[in-house]
């Protein structure tokens, strides 16, 4: 079945530190995918999104390229913030039926 | 434009009783997906509806219930409340279209405590 693994974390940066927050998935067909964030305290919030192979989403200085060829779909962001803090996590849907599947969640912490 | 609600914010049941939570999806959106947040994991699908009527449904018991209204609010009702039923309840709506991408839109929650 359609899954999604993300690196486990916490993560626990510098303020202006790259991030990278590893996202891989399986899934039959084409899915698109997702990154969300979640704030403490509060319900999701969608980041960005890619819906086929090679497309780049990006937001918020926040980017993830969706790679067939590696099934991944990795988030970057070149100088993160404390503001940053937060749950971050990976999903995909698998269209036709509108069902997300969602990675456990990367904690990120960044220190001033 | 109004964003997705939830209803209660927080609350605690006993076990073995029933729990009735409520989501007003966002200004124009059909579809409500329900989801369960155990503490440290992600969202695991319960059910979704759209037009007032089931539209699949995740590996959850059927003491897992939902409706949709006209105006595609939603409601989850969990009957014999069990511990491991505590957890963070999130409802999403979306608009349902032909197109294959989805953009699903969280409401803050519910926490569920169960003791």
């Amino acid at each position: 079945g359609d899954s999604v693994t993300q690196m486990e974390g916490p993560v626990t940066l510098s303020e202006e530190a790259f991030l990278t927050i590893n996202c891989t998935y399986t899934a039959t067909g084409y899915p698109s995918l997702f990154w969300y964030v979640q704030y403490p305290g509060e319900g999701l919030q969608l980041l960005l999104k890619a819906t086929k192979a090679d497309d780049k989403g990006s937001n918020k200085g926040f980017e993830a390229t969706y790679r067939k060829e590696t099934t991944s779909f990795h988030l970057e962001k070149g100088s993160v913030q404390v503001s940053d803090s937060a749950v971050y996590f990976c999903a995909l849907n698998s269209g036709g039926f509108n069902k997300f599947y969602f990675g456990s969640g990367t904690k990120l912490n960044v220190k001033p | 434009e109004t964003g997705v609600t939830q209803s209660p914010t927080h609350l605690i049941k006993t076990r073995g009783q029933q729990v009735t939570l409520r989501c007003s999806s966002q200004s124009g959106h059909n579809t409500v997906s329900w989801y369960q947040q155990a503490l440290g994991q992600g969202p695991q699908f319960i059910f979704q509806y759209y037009r007032e009527e089931e539209n699949g449904r995740g590996n959850f018991p059927p003491r897992f219930s939902g409706l949709q209204f006209p105006n595609y609010s939603s409601e989850l009702n969990v009957n014999a409340l069990e511990l491991d039923d505590s957890a963070l309840y999130l409802c999403a709506s979306s608009l349902a279209q032909a197109q294959s991408s989805y953009e699903q839109y969280f409401g803050p929650g519910t926490r569920l405590t169960v003791t």
